[in-house]
């Protein structure tokens, strides 16, 4: 079965624009959650969505967002950029959105912020 | 936010060779520890998910162990091959069960043919 689909995987955006990243999960999972990565930074959870409703939100300012649509996709929003940005934004999914569940991984969409 | 440490950084093995990394996890507050592996150019892996003091798991010639009280967990490869190359990460999660990981930064795992 299709894995964890992430789109864009690569883009380049400036200072003050806006991106808007997708994940598709896999077929049947319905929790959705993002994950910045920053270089010498672990993961850090962005936040987590189940049926269309965010359940839990990371430390990250206003300016992240996401949704999540009736066909368990989800979409992540950042407004006004800044160079600190630049990331690899991971998506990962999971049946559940409680319990000792294995995340599945996209393969990232990789901002670069000029 | 718990914070995860995991050591060391990196290091370099030869073919053949077993070795072992650790993580500690505030026990507190604790639900569940995941490990991953992920190779480069491409997605994180899951290994292992445990949740109960004493659990080990294996998989091929990984296998795991979890310390819950004393927040710990073991990663060990026996007789590493080059493919075992990868940055291998844990996280923990927290008491509420929920899906927000706290990820260490990773042990980066270089097997020397």
């Amino acid at each position: 079965k299709a894995g964890v689909t992430q789109t864009p995987r690569y883009l380049i955006k400036t200072r003050g624009q806006q991106v808007t990243l997708s994940c598709s999960p896999i077929s049947g999972h319905r929790s959705v959650s993002w994950y910045q990565q920053t270089p010498g930074q672990g993961l850090q959870f962005l936040f987590e969505y189940f049926s269309e409703t965010q359940r839990n939100k990371g430390n990250f300012p206003g300016r992240f967002s996401g949704r999540q649509f009736s066909n368990s996709r989800s979409e992540m929003n950042v407004s006004t950029l800044e160079l600190g940005d630049s990331a690899l934004y991971l998506c990962a999914s999971s049946k559940d959105p409680s319990g000792a569940n294995v995340l599945t991984f996209g393969a990232g969409s990789r901002l670069t912020v000029l | 936010i718990l914070n995860v440490e995991q050591s060391p950084q990196s290091l370099h093995v030869q073919e053949g060779d077993s070795t072992n990394f650790t993580c500690s996890f505030p026990s507190s507050n604790f639900y569940a520890l995941h490990w991953y592996r992920w190779e480069t150019a491409k997605s994180p892996e899951a290994l292992f998910v445990m949740t109960l003091n004493g659990d080990e798991k294996k998989k091929g010639r990984i296998s795991a162990t979890l310390n819950t009280k004393e927040g710990y967990s073991y990663l060990y490869i026996k007789g590493s091959q080059p493919e075992d190359s990868a940055t291998y990460l844990c996280a923990s999660q927290g008491s509420t069960g929920a899906n927000n990981l706290f990820f260490g930064t990773g042990t980066r795992l270089t097997v020397i043919p």
